[in-house]
């Protein structure tokens, strides 16, 4: 069993709707990342969070610790959105565990 | 602006040929790192530095070496021994070696066989 889960795999969304990408863990970690990678390869750091949730924008990322389980949520999706995200967990040894993404895609 | 600069952007190897991929970042970061992804799967670690002049294996060494002898370059060389090196390859770098601090990417470079 990975260590990080992500669902959906793919998702396909009309321009406006709103996007849940979820993430399941299974290891005890110090801090959660949320990264996305553009079409071209290049990744950006969105949100790290340990507890609550972050909002940036339209994108809110929360995490809930006793279900080892964290959301990433996008209002208002636009098809600039459309990337692969993807979810990170670190752990005591320090080193991020990544799971596979979920790749989006916005209809515009 | 401060940033990593990954290069070259696409890169091609012969059999047993040895090729080295340019990671340099302008964040003062300590903490620097190699990924290597593959289709359908997630960024696996290949090396990292925590400082200068240190550095540690990943979970996928085999087949790699890295050099730090600066503090804003980390090259990666992907040597003959590495039989499968057809990967999108990631570098990123930290203030320090921690999972409690963001990483910033590079990037990447794309190898291929010919």
């Amino acid at each position: 069993k990975n260590e990080v889960e992500q669902s959906p795999q793919n998702l396909t969304a009309q321009e406006g709707e709103f996007i849940t990408i979820n993430c399941s863990y299974s290891v005890g970690i110090s801090a959660l990342h949320w990264l996305q990678q553009h079409p071209g390869g290049g990744i950006v750091s969105l949100f790290m969070l340990s507890s609550g949730k972050k909002k940036h924008g339209r994108l809110i990322a929360t995490i809930n610790i006793q279900e080892k389980h964290s959301s990433l949520h996008i209002t208002a999706s636009h098809p600039r959105d459309s990337a692969v995200y993807i979810c990170a967990v670190g752990g005591s040894q320090g080193n991020l565990i990544f799971g596979k993404g979920t790749k989006l895609s916005v209809k515009p | 602006d401060g940033g990593i600069t990954q290069s070259p952007k696409y890169l091609f190897r012969k059999e047993g040929q040895n090729v080295t991929l340019s990671c340099e970042q302008n964040l003062n970061h300590d903490a620097m790192y190699w990924y290597r992804q593959d289709p359908g799967q997630g960024l696996r670690l290949i090396y990292y530095s925590q400082i200068v002049n240190d550095f540690q294996k990943g979970d996928i060494a085999e087949g790699y070496s890295v050099s730090r002898e600066k503090k804003e370059s980390f090259p990666l060389t992907v040597t003959s021994a590495q039989k499968n090196p057809t990967a999108f390859y990631l570098c990123a770098s930290s203030i320090v070696d921690s999972p409690n601090q963001p990483q910033h990417f590079g990037d990447g470079t794309r190898l291929s066989i010919l």
